[in-house]
C-alpha cells in the first residue's frame, strides 16, 4: 500500500541548534517528494520538492532535504534553527497521480 | 508568483446556514484546484479536486450533496457549505495547480469556519 510516514510528532529544539525531520513512504516506485511547512492557523508554503535528479535539494529558509531511495526516505535538515521557524511541518507524496498524500506533521518548538 | 487567496479567512455562521468559501489564483491560471479540510492538531485530507469546466471529483466518503464545489474559471473555485452543522466546523484550505505544471500545488491560507 502506497503511504507517508513522518514518525515523529513533536521535536523540540534550541535556538541554534540543527534540526531533522523525518519522512518515509511506501511505494513502489520513485514518488515525487515535498516538504511544506504551516504556522498556526495559516496554509502551507513550500519548502522544497524533489522530482529527479541531484537528491541532496536546497529549499527556502536555509532548509535542505535529502533523498535516499534505499531507505524511502526523505528528510528535511536546517543547520541552525530559529525561532522562527516553530511550526508544523509536513511531508507530502505524489505517488500515481497528481493527488499529494500527507504524512501526519510534525510540530517543532524551539526554545530559547 | 503563485499566489492562491481565500476568502473569508474566518466566518462563524448558524446551524443550518450554508456557507461560501471562495478560492482565486491571483497570477496564474489553475486548471485544477484542490479542498482540503485540516482537524485541529491534524493532517489535510483531501476532499475534492476540481477541474475548471467540469464537475468536482469527490474523495470517499465526502458528501458531495453537502460540500458543492464550484470551479467556473481558470482563476476561482469555490466550496458551499450546505446545511452546516457544528461537525463541519473545521480549517478549510484550498490549493492550485497551474496549468501545464505537473505535481505542485500552491495553497490558500485557509479559511476557519465555526458552526454555532
Amino acid at each position: 500500500a502506497q503511504s507517508v510516514t513522518q514518525p515523529d510528532i513533536h521535536i523540540t529544539v534550541s535556538e541554534g541548534a540543527s534540526l531533522e525531520l523525518r519522512c518515509n513512504y511506501s511505494y513502489g516506485a520513485t514518488p515525487y517528494l515535498f516538504w511544506y511547512v504551516q504556522s498556526p492557523g495559516q496554509g502551507l508554503q513550500l519548502l522544497l520538492k524533489y522530482f529527479s535528479g541531484d537528491t541532496l535539494v536546497q529549499g527556502i529558509k536555509g532548509f535542505e532535504a535529502e533523498f535516499k531511495r534505499s531507505q524511502s526516505s526523505f528528510n528535511l535538515r536546517k543547520p541552525s534553527v530559529h525561532w522562527s521557524d516553530a511550526a508544523e511541518y509536513f511531508c507530502a507524496v505524489v505517488f500515481n497521480d497528481y493527488k499529494l498524500s500527507f504524512g501526519a506533521g510534525t510540530t517543532v518548538t524551539v526554545r530559547a | 508568483g503563485a499566489v492562491v487567496s481565500q476568502h473569508p479567512s474566518r466566518v462563524i455562521c448558524k446551524s443550518g446556514t450554508s456557507v461560501k468559501i471562495e478560492c482565486r489564483s491571483l497570477d496564474f491560471q489553475a486548471t485544477t484546484m484542490f479542498w482540503y479540510r485540516q482537524f485541529p492538531k491534524q493532517s489535510l485530507m483531501l476532499m475534492a479536486t476540481s477541474n475548471e469546466g467540469s464537475k468536482a471529483t469527490y474523495e470517499q466518503g465526502v458528501e458531495k450533496d453537502k460540500f458543492l464545489i464550484n470551479h467556473a474559471s481558470l482563476t476561482l473555485s469555490t466550496l458551499t457549505v450546505t446545511s452546516a452543522h457544528p461537525e463541519d466546523s473545521s480549517f478549510y484550505i484550498c490549493s492550485a495547480k497551474a496549468a501545464g505544471a505537473t505535481y505542485e500545488q500552491y495553497f490558500g491560507p485557509g479559511t476557519r469556519l465555526t458552526v454555532t
